[in-house]
Protein backbone atom coordinates (compact mmCIF):
# COMPACT_ATOMS: atom_id res chain seq x y z
CA UNK A 1 0.00 0.00 0.00
CA UNK A 2 1.06 3.34 -0.52
CA UNK A 3 2.12 5.32 2.16
CA UNK A 4 2.07 9.24 1.87
CA UNK A 5 2.65 10.57 5.73
CA UNK A 6 2.40 14.74 6.80
CA UNK A 7 4.48 15.07 10.10
CA UNK A 8 1.64 16.56 12.31
CA UNK A 9 -2.37 16.20 12.34
CA UNK A 10 -2.81 19.56 13.92
CA UNK A 11 -0.69 22.68 14.62
CA UNK A 12 -0.87 25.73 16.10
CA UNK A 13 1.49 28.90 15.24
CA UNK A 14 1.19 32.83 15.71
CA UNK A 15 0.84 35.18 13.19
CA UNK A 16 4.59 36.10 11.72
CA UNK A 17 6.03 32.54 12.76
CA UNK A 18 7.99 30.80 10.21
CA UNK A 19 6.21 27.21 9.62
CA UNK A 20 6.96 23.46 8.50
CA UNK A 21 5.23 21.20 7.43
CA UNK A 22 6.86 17.80 6.03
CA UNK A 23 5.55 15.08 3.93
CA UNK A 24 7.05 11.96 3.45
CA UNK A 25 6.29 9.06 0.96
CA UNK A 26 7.14 5.52 0.56
CA UNK A 27 6.50 4.48 -2.73
CA UNK A 28 9.63 5.85 -5.09
CA UNK A 29 7.14 8.56 -6.77
CA UNK A 30 8.47 10.97 -8.50
CA UNK A 31 5.65 13.99 -8.27
CA UNK A 32 4.53 15.47 -5.46
CA UNK A 33 1.94 17.82 -4.11
CA UNK A 34 0.79 20.20 -1.15
CA UNK A 35 -3.02 21.64 -1.56
CA UNK A 36 -5.23 23.44 0.97
CA UNK A 37 -8.31 22.44 1.34
CA UNK A 38 -11.31 25.43 2.53
CA UNK A 39 -14.94 25.07 2.82
CA UNK A 40 -16.65 25.78 -0.73
CA UNK A 41 -13.52 25.72 -2.58
CA UNK A 42 -11.83 22.14 -2.69
CA UNK A 43 -8.62 21.76 -2.91
CA UNK A 44 -6.53 24.25 -4.29
CA UNK A 45 -2.69 23.49 -5.52
CA UNK A 46 -0.28 25.30 -4.36
CA UNK A 47 3.51 24.01 -5.20
CA UNK A 48 4.61 20.82 -6.71
CA UNK A 49 7.36 19.12 -7.72
CA UNK A 50 8.24 16.23 -10.19
CA UNK A 51 12.28 15.65 -9.24
CA UNK A 52 14.41 16.13 -6.74
CA UNK A 53 15.31 19.98 -6.34
CA UNK A 54 12.64 20.71 -8.51
CA UNK A 55 9.65 22.96 -8.17
CA UNK A 56 6.52 24.42 -10.21
CA UNK A 57 3.93 27.26 -8.88
CA UNK A 58 0.67 25.75 -8.34
CA UNK A 59 -2.71 27.92 -8.48
CA UNK A 60 -1.81 29.86 -4.94
CA UNK A 61 1.76 29.63 -4.26
CA UNK A 62 1.74 33.06 -2.46
CA UNK A 63 3.14 33.10 0.85
CA UNK A 64 4.54 30.02 0.31
CA UNK A 65 7.59 28.12 -0.71
CA UNK A 66 8.49 24.31 -1.08
CA UNK A 67 11.80 22.30 -0.75
CA UNK A 68 13.00 18.95 -2.05
CA UNK A 69 15.95 17.68 -1.15
CA UNK A 70 15.05 13.94 -1.27
CA UNK A 71 12.96 12.30 -3.58
CA UNK A 72 10.79 10.52 -0.37
CA UNK A 73 10.19 14.23 0.84
CA UNK A 74 8.24 17.13 0.38
CA UNK A 75 8.33 20.38 2.68
CA UNK A 76 5.57 23.48 2.57
CA UNK A 77 7.39 26.62 4.04
CA UNK A 78 5.26 29.11 5.39
CA UNK A 79 7.77 32.19 5.94
CA UNK A 80 5.59 34.23 8.01
CA UNK A 81 2.51 32.73 8.78
CA UNK A 82 -0.72 35.30 8.37
CA UNK A 83 -4.52 34.31 9.77
CA UNK A 84 -5.42 33.38 6.20
CA UNK A 85 -3.40 30.75 6.05
CA UNK A 86 -5.41 29.18 8.37
CA UNK A 87 -6.63 25.77 6.54
CA UNK A 88 -6.48 22.14 6.08
CA UNK A 89 -3.16 20.91 4.31
CA UNK A 90 -2.98 18.62 2.08
CA UNK A 91 -0.06 16.26 0.58
CA UNK A 92 0.13 13.98 -2.49
CA UNK A 93 2.20 11.78 -4.43
CA UNK A 94 1.95 10.34 -7.66
CA UNK A 95 4.32 8.00 -10.18
CA UNK A 96 5.41 10.12 -12.98
CA UNK A 97 3.16 9.58 -15.97
CA UNK A 98 0.57 7.88 -13.70
CA UNK A 99 -3.04 8.85 -12.98
CA UNK A 100 -4.00 8.56 -9.35
CA UNK A 101 -2.60 10.70 -6.63
CA UNK A 102 -2.15 9.54 -3.43
CA UNK A 103 -2.89 11.57 0.11
CA UNK A 104 -1.46 12.10 3.43
CA UNK A 105 -4.31 12.33 6.56
CA UNK A 106 -3.55 16.40 6.14
CA UNK A 107 -2.60 18.70 8.82
CA UNK A 108 -4.75 21.17 9.90
CA UNK A 109 -3.34 24.46 10.61
CA UNK A 110 -4.55 27.20 12.69
CA UNK A 111 -2.31 30.90 12.32
CA UNK A 112 -3.33 32.82 15.59
CA UNK B 1 -9.37 28.73 -17.80
CA UNK B 2 -10.14 25.01 -17.06
CA UNK B 3 -12.86 24.40 -14.31
CA UNK B 4 -14.50 21.52 -12.64
CA UNK B 5 -17.99 21.86 -10.60
CA UNK B 6 -19.34 19.78 -8.32
CA UNK B 7 -23.25 19.45 -7.07
CA UNK B 8 -24.92 19.73 -4.98
CA UNK B 9 -22.52 20.85 -2.76
CA UNK B 10 -24.45 19.17 -0.18
CA UNK B 11 -27.06 16.58 0.48
CA UNK B 12 -28.78 14.69 3.41
CA UNK B 13 -30.52 11.24 2.49
CA UNK B 14 -31.62 8.83 4.34
CA UNK B 15 -29.80 5.04 4.72
CA UNK B 16 -30.85 3.03 1.99
CA UNK B 17 -31.44 6.01 -0.29
CA UNK B 18 -30.10 5.98 -3.71
CA UNK B 19 -27.84 9.30 -4.43
CA UNK B 20 -26.40 10.80 -7.42
CA UNK B 21 -23.17 13.15 -7.59
CA UNK B 22 -22.58 15.35 -10.31
CA UNK B 23 -19.63 16.63 -11.61
CA UNK B 24 -18.92 18.97 -15.05
CA UNK B 25 -15.67 19.92 -16.46
CA UNK B 26 -14.53 22.53 -18.95
CA UNK B 27 -10.77 21.62 -19.87
CA UNK B 28 -8.62 22.21 -22.92
CA UNK B 29 -7.01 18.96 -22.62
CA UNK B 30 -8.63 15.82 -21.29
CA UNK B 31 -6.90 12.72 -19.51
CA UNK B 32 -8.94 11.37 -16.89
CA UNK B 33 -10.96 12.44 -14.19
CA UNK B 34 -10.83 10.86 -10.68
CA UNK B 35 -13.36 10.51 -7.84
CA UNK B 36 -12.41 10.88 -4.62
CA UNK B 37 -13.63 9.95 -1.33
CA UNK B 38 -12.95 12.21 1.70
CA UNK B 39 -13.94 11.27 6.06
CA UNK B 40 -12.12 13.02 8.47
CA UNK B 41 -8.72 11.64 7.10
CA UNK B 42 -7.13 11.66 3.45
CA UNK B 43 -9.15 11.55 0.40
CA UNK B 44 -8.97 8.03 -0.77
CA UNK B 45 -9.25 6.85 -4.55
CA UNK B 46 -12.52 5.53 -5.51
CA UNK B 47 -12.59 5.71 -9.70
CA UNK B 48 -10.79 6.62 -12.16
CA UNK B 49 -13.06 7.23 -15.35
CA UNK B 50 -11.35 7.91 -18.70
CA UNK B 51 -12.72 9.23 -22.46
CA UNK B 52 -13.41 5.34 -22.96
CA UNK B 53 -16.61 5.69 -21.54
CA UNK B 54 -16.55 2.65 -19.81
CA UNK B 55 -18.36 2.43 -16.64
CA UNK B 56 -16.95 1.59 -13.07
CA UNK B 57 -18.30 -0.25 -9.93
CA UNK B 58 -17.30 -1.37 -6.62
CA UNK B 59 -20.00 -2.55 -4.53
CA UNK B 60 -22.48 -0.38 -4.16
CA UNK B 61 -20.63 2.69 -6.15
CA UNK B 62 -20.23 3.20 -9.69
CA UNK B 63 -19.91 5.87 -12.07
CA UNK B 64 -19.74 7.06 -15.50
CA UNK B 65 -18.08 9.63 -17.60
CA UNK B 66 -20.41 11.30 -20.36
CA UNK B 67 -18.08 12.81 -22.89
CA UNK B 68 -20.45 14.59 -24.85
CA UNK B 69 -22.18 16.49 -22.01
CA UNK B 70 -18.52 17.07 -20.43
CA UNK B 71 -19.85 14.91 -17.35
CA UNK B 72 -19.40 12.48 -14.76
CA UNK B 73 -21.20 11.01 -12.18
CA UNK B 74 -21.50 8.98 -9.16
CA UNK B 75 -23.85 7.24 -8.08
CA UNK B 76 -24.24 4.90 -4.07
CA UNK B 77 -27.13 2.53 -4.10
CA UNK B 78 -28.39 1.41 -0.85
CA UNK B 79 -26.67 4.00 1.04
CA UNK B 80 -25.50 3.49 4.59
CA UNK B 81 -24.00 5.69 7.43
CA UNK B 82 -19.96 4.93 6.20
CA UNK B 83 -21.22 6.82 3.21
CA UNK B 84 -20.98 10.04 4.71
CA UNK B 85 -18.32 12.32 3.38
CA UNK B 86 -16.54 14.38 1.16
CA UNK B 87 -16.84 13.42 -2.38
CA UNK B 88 -14.02 15.03 -4.43
CA UNK B 89 -14.23 14.82 -8.21
CA UNK B 90 -11.12 16.10 -10.45
CA UNK B 91 -9.86 16.15 -13.61
CA UNK B 92 -6.08 15.01 -15.27
CA UNK B 93 -4.98 17.52 -18.05
CA UNK B 94 -2.63 15.54 -20.67
CA UNK B 95 0.74 17.07 -19.32
CA UNK B 96 2.89 14.22 -17.60
CA UNK B 97 3.02 17.19 -14.24
CA UNK B 98 0.38 14.87 -12.65
CA UNK B 99 -1.43 17.95 -11.68
CA UNK B 100 -5.09 17.92 -10.83
CA UNK B 101 -7.75 20.28 -11.14
CA UNK B 102 -10.52 19.55 -8.20
CA UNK B 103 -14.42 20.67 -7.97
CA UNK B 104 -15.48 22.05 -4.35
CA UNK B 105 -16.74 18.34 -3.59
CA UNK B 106 -20.11 17.52 -2.17
CA UNK B 107 -20.70 16.64 1.05
CA UNK B 108 -22.84 13.80 1.97
CA UNK B 109 -24.48 13.06 5.09
CA UNK B 110 -26.57 9.79 5.61
CA UNK B 111 -29.19 9.50 8.61
CA UNK B 112 -29.78 6.05 10.23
Amino acid sequence: DVKVTQSSRYLVKRTGEKVFLECVQDMDHENMFWYRQDPGLGLRLIYFSYDVKMKEKGDIPEGYSVSREKKERFSLILESASTNQTSMYLCASENRGGNIQYFGAGTRLSVL
Amino acid sequence: EDKVVQSPLSLVVHEGDTVTLNCSYEVTNFRSLLWYKQEKKAPTFLFMLTSSGIEKKSGRLSSILDKKELSSILNITATQTGDSAIYLCAFHGSSNTGKLIFGQGTTLQVKP
